[in-house]
């Protein structure tokens, strides 16, 4: 257990669906961010988010929209996937963006676009 | 562009010492992470470097030169649950985390 929690842990959505995924962690951190993992690939970020406020957004496209109510909730909100968008999303934490901190990751949801 | 190289797999086996290298070019160096990362996991924190030298933490050990761009991870008497993928990730002037694509380690009896 690391202290973060990632809901749910498998997805599978056809293309015209709407879905979201929910992030959440217990250990007082000030920053928050999405990553996609695909096999074989780095970690690719996708949103950051410190002290409630998007701070990066990585070129990524419309149909994925970040939602971060308070410090402890993420959520990313899918609608018209495509099948590549198929892969592994990781949420994780750390203390502030930009200080000398650990990044801790969730489980990862496990994303399906049929 | 950044780059972070790692080899893609390696085999070792169970009892034995792998190392794990790890090359990087970055715009600035900010610190050098090694996580572990079991198959339908959350990658897990092992290490960090910021100076040049062996950090060591029980069976695990990292070094980096940063003068060369390169860090290792070392694992001692390897057991069946070190079989993983080890994520290496350097933090660049911005603060932002560069990943490799990380390297699964098989362990075999």
């Amino acid at each position: 257990e690391t202290g973060v929690t990632q809901t749910p842990r498998h997805l599978v959505m056809g293309m015209t669906n709407k879905k979201s995924l929910k992030c959440e962690q217990h250990l007082g951190h000030n920053a928050m961010y999405w990553y996609k993992q695909s096999a074989k690939k780095p970690l690719e970020l996708m949103f950051v988010y410190n002290f409630k406020e998007q701070t990066e957004n990585n070129s990524v496209p419309s149909r994925f929209s970040p939602e971060c109510p308070n410090s402890s909730h993420l959520f990313l909100h899918l609608h018209t996937l495509q099948p590549e968008d198929s892969a592994l999303y990781l949420c994780a934490s750390s203390q502030e963006r930009g200080g000398p901190d650990t990044q801790y990751f969730g489980p990862g949801t496990r994303l399906t676009v049929l | 562009g950044q780059n972070i190289d790692q080899p893609t797999e390696m085999t070792a086996t169970e009892g034995a010492i792998v190392q794990i290298n790890c090359t990087y070019q970055t715009s600035g160096f900010n610190g050098l992470f090694w996580y572990q990362q079991h198959a339908g996991e959350a990658p897990t924190f092992l290490s960090y470097n910021v100076l040049d030298g062996l950090e060591e933490k029980g069976r695990f050990s990292s070094f980096l030169s940063r003068s060369k761009g390169y860090s290792y991870l070392l694992l001692k008497e390897l057991q069946m649950k070190d079989s993983a993928s080890y994520l290496c990730a350097v933090r660049d002037s911005n603060y932002q985390l560069i990943w490799g694509a990380g390297t699964k380690l098989i362990i075999k009896p």
